[in-house]
């Protein structure tokens, strides 16, 4: 299961506080994703990014940040602002060219609880 | 921008039965549908994808058709085995740049033995 890994596993954190998830992959794929999975709701894309240095608000962008300053790398950071933050967050990564769309490789989640 | 619909919420089948599981997009230029499969606890997996240019694909038990007119595709799966139980979802196009994919709420079935 390497190639996209995320962590930690098992996050918690305080009302209040900012928290930042890392995910990273050695797949060389361009594109990166964020999504935020919760119980009945299936996955809803936070943020994603297609090139270094760019990206893109999902549907549900609000109270989350992103950066992409490495193509290895793609961090959220969830804020304060962010009003129901405890769930399970997936990061994926993607090929870009060829096929306008192309399989989506997920990482192991990490699972936040606020307290 | 996309909307997928997806049914049922949850499916319980007898292990050998066929498990069938629909979802509905609402942009008609929507021209790529995967289906992920979610085992428990685990990180969800391509299991197969279907382009707007077929109608049917297949791969062993399992396989997709596509209903362009209707603006629906299905996962078909045969001779169920338990370990086929798990949350399934669709997906289909997002809005924006190309890459981004819109998912369904996810389908779980769980296979009797």
């Amino acid at each position: 299961d390497g190639g996209i890994t995320q962590s930690p596993k098992y996050l918690f954190r305080k009302e209040g506080q900012n928290v930042t998830l890392s995910c990273e992959q050695n797949l060389n794929h361009d594109a990166m994703y964020w999504y935020r999975q919760d119980p009945g709701q299936g996955l809803r894309l936070i943020y994603y990014s297609q090139i270094v240095n760019d990206f893109q608000k999902g549907d549900i962008a609000e109270g989350y940040s992103v950066s992409r300053e490495k193509k290895e790398s793609f961090p959220l950071t969830v804020t304060s602002a962010q009003k129901n933050p405890t769930a399970f967050y997936l990061c994926a990564s993607s090929i870009v060219g060829g096929p306008s769309y192309n399989e989506q490789f997920f990482g192991p989640g990490t699972r936040l609880t606020v307290l | 921008g996309e909307n997928v619909e997806q049914h049922p919420s949850t499916l319980s089948v007898q292990e050998g039965d066929s498990a069938v599981i629909k979802c509905t997009y609402s942009d008609s230029a929507s021209n790529y549908f995967p289906w992920y499969k979610q085992e428990l606890g685990k990180r969800p997996q391509l299991i197969i994808d279907i382009r707007s240019n077929v109608g049917e694909k297949k791969d062993q038990r399992i396989a997709v058709t596509l209903n362009k007119t209707a603006k629906h595709f299905s996962l078909h799966i045969t001779e169920t085995q338990p370990e086929d139980s798990a949350v399934y979802f669709c997906a289909a196009p997002g809005r924006g740049s190309q890459g981004n994919l819109i998912f369904g709420k996810g389908t779980k079935l769980s296979v009797k033995p």
